[in-house]
C-alpha cells in the first residue's frame, strides 16, 4: 500500500512569499495529482503529473518519479490562494492515494 | 457542461436510518469515483466505476455501504443502517477514461448522522 506524505501540514506566510508543499510517496506511481480544496469544502483538481513539471499560472507542480517526490510551488501568493492542498498519488489499481493536506494561509 | 453534481449538499439522519447520496458524473465521462473525507483519516476512495462496472471496491468500510451505477450519468451510495461513525463529507468524482485525465469533483455530501 502506497504511503502518501506531505509537509509541512500547516503553513502561514505573508502575501507574496514563494510557497513550496512537498509530497513523497513510497511506491511506483502511474501519476500524482495535485488537489486544492477551498474554504467551502470543493476540490478542485491543479495538475496531474507523471513526469517533469508543469505550469499554470503562479502555480508549478514538479515531479521526481527516482526520489519519489513531488512538490507544488506558488509563486507571488495571495490571500486567495488559501486553502488546503492535497497530494495524492495514483497506483497501478487506478485508485488515489491521498496525502492528509496542507493548511496553507497568505495573510495580506 | 454543469460539473459533477451531487446531492443532496447536506443530510442529517438518526442513527439506524437509510441513507442515500447521489451523483451526476460529466457527461462522457466514464470513470466515476466515490471518496469519504473526515477529519481523522482524511480523504478515502471508497469504489470506483469504470463503464458502469465497479472496479474496486476495496475502500467500502463495511456491509452497510453499498454503490450503485445503473447507467453512465447516474449513481447512487447508500448507507443501511447508518452509524454516527458515517458523518463525513462524501465527494464524487468522475473522469474521462482511464488514462491519465484529470479528475472533476463534485461538491460533496456533508453528511451527519446524529
Amino acid at each position: 500500500k502506497n504511503e502518501v506524505e506531505q509537509s509541512p501540514q500547516n503553513l502561514t506566510a505573508q502575501e507574496g512569499e514563494f510557497i513550496t508543499i512537498n509530497c513523497s510517496y513510497s511506491v511506483g506511481i502511474s501519476a500524482l495529482h495535485w488537489l486544492q480544496q477551498h474554504p467551502g469544502g470543493g476540490i478542485v483538481s491543479l495538475f496531474m503529473l507523471s513526469s517533469g513539471k508543469k505550469k499554470h499560472g503562479r502555480l508549478i507542480a514538479t515531479i521526481n518519479i527516482q526520489e519519489k517526490h513531488s512538490s507544488l510551488h506558488i509563486t507571488a501568493s495571495h490571500p486567495r490562494d488559501s486553502a488546503v492542498y492535497i497530494c495524492a498519488a495514483r497506483g497501478g489499481a487506478d485508485g488515489l492515494t491521498f496525502g492528509k493536506g496542507t493548511h496553507l494561509i497568505i495573510q495580506p | 457542461d454543469a460539473g459533477v453534481i451531487q446531492s443532496p449538499r447536506h443530510e442529517v439522519t438518526e442513527m439506524g436510518q437509510e441513507v442515500t447520496l447521489r451523483c451526476k458524473p460529466i457527461s462522457g465521462h466514464n470513470s466515476l469515483f466515490w471518496y469519504r473525507q473526515t477529519m481523522m483519516r482524511g480523504l478515502e476512495l471508497l469504489i470506483y466505476f469504470n463503464n458502469n462496472v465497479p472496479i474496486d471496491d476495496s475502500g467500502m468500510p463495511e456491509d452497510r455501504f453499498s454503490a450503485k451505477m445503473p447507467n453512465a450519468s447516474f449513481s447512487t451510495l447508500k448507507i443501511q443502517p447508518s452509524e454516527p461513525r458515517d458523518s463525513a463529507v462524501y465527494f464524487c468524482a468522475s473522469r474521462e477514461g482511464t488514462g491519465p485525465e484529470k479528475l472533476f469533483f463534485g461538491s460533496g455530501t456533508q453528511l451527519s448522522v446524529l
